[in-house]
């Protein structure tokens, strides 16, 4: 059974611009979580999508947003991206309210 | 707000040694506890999930326990190996909402 991927891996990006990653959940999920991972704040909820609604959502800007597709593929989206932006972000899938298993995670650089 | 805390931020330990890692949150309504391993910078990685109506659960060399009551988890690694050295994680889901409030983790070296 394929795991959680993302892609891209890796990304460098200059302030001010935005970016889209992308997170297809293992076949079955129905529950795609997004989640930033810096060194000062640890892992910290964004939002979390089921059968392409917005159930949870973290306390981060709204220049951070997410959507989730028929096929329970999601993407998060951050505009005018700021310094502070940089950091793993990580997508976890799961059944509704069960085991979430995590992608290897997107590395965004803001420079 | 639920709060997750992992105390010792870091341990070193030689192998074999037998360990436990420590997991409190302040607030016992939680759905389920999960703890990860993380590699450094890799995403996460499931060791083992506990149900809130569960006490404990284990998967080989890993034995992990919940007492809701008290707000604690531990994690109990025996025989430790160099390949056991990463972050470990846990996580609480609440019983509103599919949302993982995570510990700061603690950092495991276990030396040849």
């Amino acid at each position: 059974k394929a795991g959680v991927t993302q892609t891209p891996r890796y990304l460098i990006k200059t302030r001010g611009q935005q970016v889209t990653l992308s997170c297809s959940p293992i076949s079955g999920h129905r529950s795609v979580s997004w989640y930033q991972q810096t060194p000062g704040q640890g892992l910290q909820f964004l939002f979390e999508y089921f059968s392409e609604t917005q159930r949870n959502k973290g306390n981060f800007p709204g220049r951070f947003s997410g959507r989730q597709f028929s096929n329970s593929r999601s993407e998060m989206n951050v505009s005018t991206l700021e310094l502070g932006d940089s950091a793993l972000y990580l997508c976890a899938s799961s059944l509704a309210f069960s085991e979430q298993f995590f992608g290897p995670g997107t590395r965004l650089t803001v420079l | 707000k639920q709060e997750v805390t992992q105390i010792p931020a870091a341990l070193s330990v030689p192998e074999g040694e037998n360990l436990v890692l420590n997991c409190s949150f302040t607030d016992s309504a939680i759905y389920n506890l999960q703890w990860f391993r993380q590699d450094p910078g890799k995403g996460l990685t499931s060791l083992l999930l506990i149900q809130s109506s569960q006490r404990e659960q284990t998967s080989g060399r890993l034995n992990a326990s919940l007492d809701k009551s008290s707000g604690r988890s531990t994690l109990y690694i025996a025989a430790s190996q160099p390949g056991d050295s990463a972050t470990y994680l846990c996580a609480v889901v609440g019983n509103t909402g599919n949302q993982f409030y995570f510990g700061t983790g603690t950092s495991l070296t276990v030396i040849p």
